[in-house]
């Protein structure tokens, strides 16, 4: 079955513009979580979603926001970019939020602001 | 603090070497995973333990509970193994915590 699917894959903004990335999860999975990746800071959690629900949130400013579809598809939203928003963006799929269930990431959607 | 170490940093080894990653965490978990990056590339989850030890091909992957440790080995090391491996423990849900990956070049 195809796995997670994130677009799009390369992209370029502006400072001060938004974004918006989608994330694919496989089928079946309904629970979504995002992650940033920077040089300087690794891997870092943004937020989770199940079933349309955000569970948690990570430590990072309200120009992140995220939501779920019914469909298990999920948004994240990156509002007045600035140049240190530029990272790879992963998200990870399973089937449920809990114990005993693998997680899938999908191949990142990398964001170069300017 | 971060909740996940990872050691080493950076590993240069010959090809056909054995080699072992580490990873210590802090926090309760309910599982970890060992996940695979090549540059510019996505993230491959290798092995998602909750306890004792798994083994696909040449990599074997084992958790001590109880020490909160796991590490990652390659056995018979290729070129093709070169990679970023990072550690990455589950706490509730969907949530990862990650180390700061290991960054791995085999040299024919």
């Amino acid at each position: 079955k195809a796995g997670v699917t994130q677009t799009p894959r390369y992209l370029i903004k502006t400072r001060g513009q938004q974004v918006t990335l989608s994330c694919s999860p496989i089928s079946g999975h309904r629970s979504v979580s995002w992650y940033q990746q920077t040089p300087g800071q690794g891997l870092q959690f943004l937020f989770e979603y199940f079933s349309e629900t955000q569970r948690n949130k990570g430590n990072f400013p309200g120009r992140f926001s995220g939501r779920q579809f019914s469909n298990s598809r999920s948004e994240m939203n990156v509002s007045t970019l600035e140049l240190g928003d530029s990272a790879l963006y992963l998200c990870a799929s399973s089937f449920r939020a809990g114990d005993g269930t693998e997680a899938f990431f999908g191949q990142g959607t990398r964001l170069t602001v300017v | 603090k971060n909740e996940v170490e990872q050691s080493p940093q950076n590993l240069t080894a010959q090809e056909g070497e054995f080699i072992t990653i580490n990873c210590s965490y802090s926090v309760g978990i309910s599982a970890l995973h060992w996940l695979q990056q090549h540059p510019g590339g996505g993230i491959v989850s290798l092995f998602m333990l909750s306890s004792g030890k798994k083994k696909h091909g040449r990599l074997i992957a084992t958790i001590n509970i109880q020490e909160k440790h796991s590490s990652l080995h390659i056995t018979a090391s290729h070129p093709r193994d070169s990679a970023v491996y990072i550690c990455a423990v589950r706490k509730t849900g969907n949530q990862f915590y990650f180390g700061t990956g290991t960054s791995l070049t085999v040299i024919p």
